[in-house]
């Protein structure tokens, strides 16, 4: 089952400007993670965030965990065509790893 | 190896045929997951492995789908009889121990079914 749900379902900026998605989930977790996905094939790990952290950041992008609203965003700064993709939070629960339908950004020249 | 390798990556195959899709995690990685990934959809999970435990089915649609992991490492996921709505990107990922931790996936297999 989906236990994280996206928003929005799809994004469109210019290069350049910044882009933040949302992931909200239901039940507890152990640590939430977010992934790229490129032409619907493989995943790539982006970041993970535990359950005690509230923000973490790498490179351009930047997390934060709310679990008192159950929620967390991704930013992603100064963005770049190349960031074009599609973007999904995981929710660790135990070894589950269940992931949510996605936000797909398009970033334009 | 150095990463997660799936193969076929597509299989087109006839409706009520059975199909094999192979994965060989990363040398060293215990935990091992299957997802379907329809398309434009997120991902549905479908099975998890973890070392020598019994693994977690509770994903598999129907008992048309059966997995296997043999010695701890390649798994193999067969649908039997598969029906047009089996078709979908079936992905690999595997992690260190399946705790929390990082996961890497396959390329994916696509497969259709006409």
């Amino acid at each position: 089952s989906q236990q994280g749900e996206e928003d929005p379902q799809a994004l469109s900026i210019q290069e350049g400007e910044n882009a933040t998605m949302n992931c909200s989930y239901k039940t507890s977790i152990n640590n939430l993670q977010w992934y790229r996905q490129n032409s619907g094939r493989g995943l790539v790990h982006l970041i993970l965030i535990r359950s005690n952290e509230r923000e973490k950041h790498s490179g351009r992008l930047r997390v934060t965990l709310d679990t008192s609203k159950k929620s967390s965003s991704l930013l992603i700064t100064a963005s770049r065509a190349a960031d074009t993709a599609s973007y999904f939070c995981a929710t660790v629960s135990d070894y589950k790893l269940s992931f949510g339908a996605g936000t797909t950004v398009t970033v334009r020249a | 190896g150095a990463g997660v390798s799936q193969s076929p990556s597509n299989k087109v195959t006839e409706k009520g045929k059975d199909v094999e899709l192979r994965c060989d995690p990363i040398s060293g990685h215990t935990a091992l997951y299957w997802y379907r990934q329809s398309l434009g959809q997120g991902l549905e999970f479908l099975i998890y492995f973890q070392g020598n435990s019994a693994p977690d089915k509770s994903g598999l649609p129907s008992d048309r789908f059966s997995a296997e992991r043999t010695g701890g490492s390649v798994s193999t996921l067969t649908i039997q009889r598969t029906q047009q709505e089996d078709s979908a990107v079936y992905l690999c990922a595997s992690s260190m121990t399946g705790r929390g931790t990082e996961a890497f996936f396959g390329q994916g297999t696509r497969l259709t079914v006409v």
